[in-house]
């Protein structure tokens, strides 16, 4: 595998459900990112994660979690979701070059809440 | 605090024409410019970084843009586009040491033989 990859690509989930996307990045990078993307609207950052720590939270709903268990790994679990939290969610890496962190992006999770 | 706007959520081009997709910025440090191209079905990709160096920046497929700090724009061209460069095109701004990015709302290029 190579790049940034995310499982599963599609996911269908009741509102009483509970699930977890995984994203993996095999670049070496030290930082990690979820965002959501909903039609229509601008890509929102979710989480940031450098070094395993969690540096920045957008104001998330607590029924999102994330959790980054090495540099390498971030899964975002999901519970009790609203058919407004339907989105295609992508992870993202970056490794800080000169002051620059130039993110690579996954293929995204395509998720569906009924 | 940093923003962006792209001017038009569709841009319409026939084959062959001139590709100009329109990007404004604010930021309260040098920004560094970012323009990724997302295909259907797929995560974004990178097509060119502007970060502080020649202010024409060229990328990969042909597209090319120009950072003009007076007019706060890093508008991104093609000279003739192909019919595979239909996608949606995001613009983004940084800063030096920030690692989060700030996106546009993103244009859709459609391209028609």
């Amino acid at each position: 595998e190579t790049g940034v990859t995310q499982t599963p690509r599609h996911l269908v989930m009741g509102m009483t459900n509970k699930k977890s996307l995984k994203c993996e990045q095999h670049l070496g990078h030290n930082a990690m990112y979820w965002y959501k993307q909903s039609a229509k609207k601008p890509l929102e950052l979710m989480f940031v994660y450098n070094f395993k720590e969690q540096t920045e939270n957008n104001s998330v709903p607590s029924r999102f979690s994330p959790e980054c268990p090495n540099s390498s790994h971030l899964f975002l679990h999901l519970h009790t979701l609203q058919p407004e939290d339907s989105a295609l969610y992508l992870c993202a890496s970056s490794q800080e070059i000169s002051g620059v962190h130039e993110q690579f992006f996954g293929p995204g999770t395509r998720l569906t809440v009924l | 605090a940093q923003s962006v706007t792209q001017l038009g959520s569709h841009v319409s081009v026939s084959e062959g024409a001139l590709v100009l997709l329109r990007c404004n910025y604010s930021s309260s440090v040098p920004p560094y410019l970012f323009w990724y191209v997302q295909y259907p079905n797929q995560g974004l990709q990178l097509l060119l970084k502007y970060t502080s160096a020649a202010t024409l920046v060229k990328g990969i497929n042909g597209f090319e843009a120009e950072f003009k700090k007076s007019e706060t724009s890093f508008h991104l061209t093609k000279p003739s586009a192909h019919m595979s460069d239909a996608a949606e095109y995001f613009c983004a701004v940084s800063g030096r040491g920030y690692s989060t990015l700030t996106f546009g709302k993103g244009t859709m290029l459609l391209v028609s033989p």
